[in-house]
């Protein structure tokens, strides 16, 4: 099972929305509405941010939004702030009872 | 509150085993499925498998068949990881994450993390 493809960096100012993106295949993120995605901060355990491609668990800021059209799907962070500097990975369903994760995506607040 | 303590930090030789431990507690363990997964350093998360400890099936990636094996004592609420064949490239910090209730295929609440040291 090969990584989801995720872009090494991305960066912002603060204030600014900022773009991730999860690219899979038509037997994961094509055939499964089961995205999620998960913040990491260094020296940190993952926390979650998005499940089932849009949705936000509560106690997460609605600056976090997600989105999936086919095959990929997509994280965005608006009114970027010094705090959401950190890791980000998506993760989908797979089938076969099987999981995948992204290569992770380092986000930088300028 | 739903906590996942894992065990201390380990140092291994190579081509010796590891059993890994995670401890829940705040919500009745035999009703969540429990997952494992490894992060090596400055390397990207990876799915290793999981348990469901209500009734001790299991599935495992293909990356790691063979060399894992994840158990549960339901009396003491606790998951185990074991990897066994250890390889230097298997120092990486491990985690459990449990994984939500119906078929919404999230992990929620993860453990601490445990470091792995694969070193001769």
């Amino acid at each position: 099972q090969s990584a989801l493809t995720q872009p090494a960096s991305v960066s912002g100012s603060p204030g600014q929305s900022i773009t991730i993106s999860c690219t899979g295949t038509s037997s994961d993120i094509g055939s499964y509405n089961l995205v999620s995605w998960y913040q990491q901060h260094p020296g940190k355990a993952p926390k979650l941010i998005i499940y089932e491609g849009t949705k936000r668990p509560s106690g997460v800021s609605n600056r976090f939004s997600g989105s999936k059209s086919g095959k990929a799907a997509s994280l965005t962070i608006s009114g970027l702030q010094a705090e959401d500097e950190a890791d980000y990975y998506c993760c989908s369903y797979a089938g076969s009872d099987t999981w995948v994760f992204g290569g992770g995506t380092k986000l930088t607040v300028l | 509150q739903v906590q996942l303590v894992q065990s201390g930090a380990e140092v291994k030789k190579p081509g010796a085993s590891v059993k890994v431990s995670c401890e829940a507690s705040g919500y009745t363990f035999t009703s969540y499925v429990m997952h494992w997964v490894r992060q090596a350093p400055g390397q990207r998360l990876e799915w290793m498998g999981w348990i469901n400890p209500g009734n001790g099936n299991t599935k495992y990636s293909q990356n790691f068949q063979g060399r894992v094996t994840i158990t549960t004592d339901t009396s003491a609420s606790t998951a185990y990881m074991e990897l066994s064949s250890l390889r230097s490239e298997g120092t990486a910090v491990y985690y459990c994450a449990r994984e939500s209730r119906g078929s919404s295929a999230y992990f929620d609440y993860w453990g601490q993390g445990t470091l792995v040291t694969v070193s001769s």
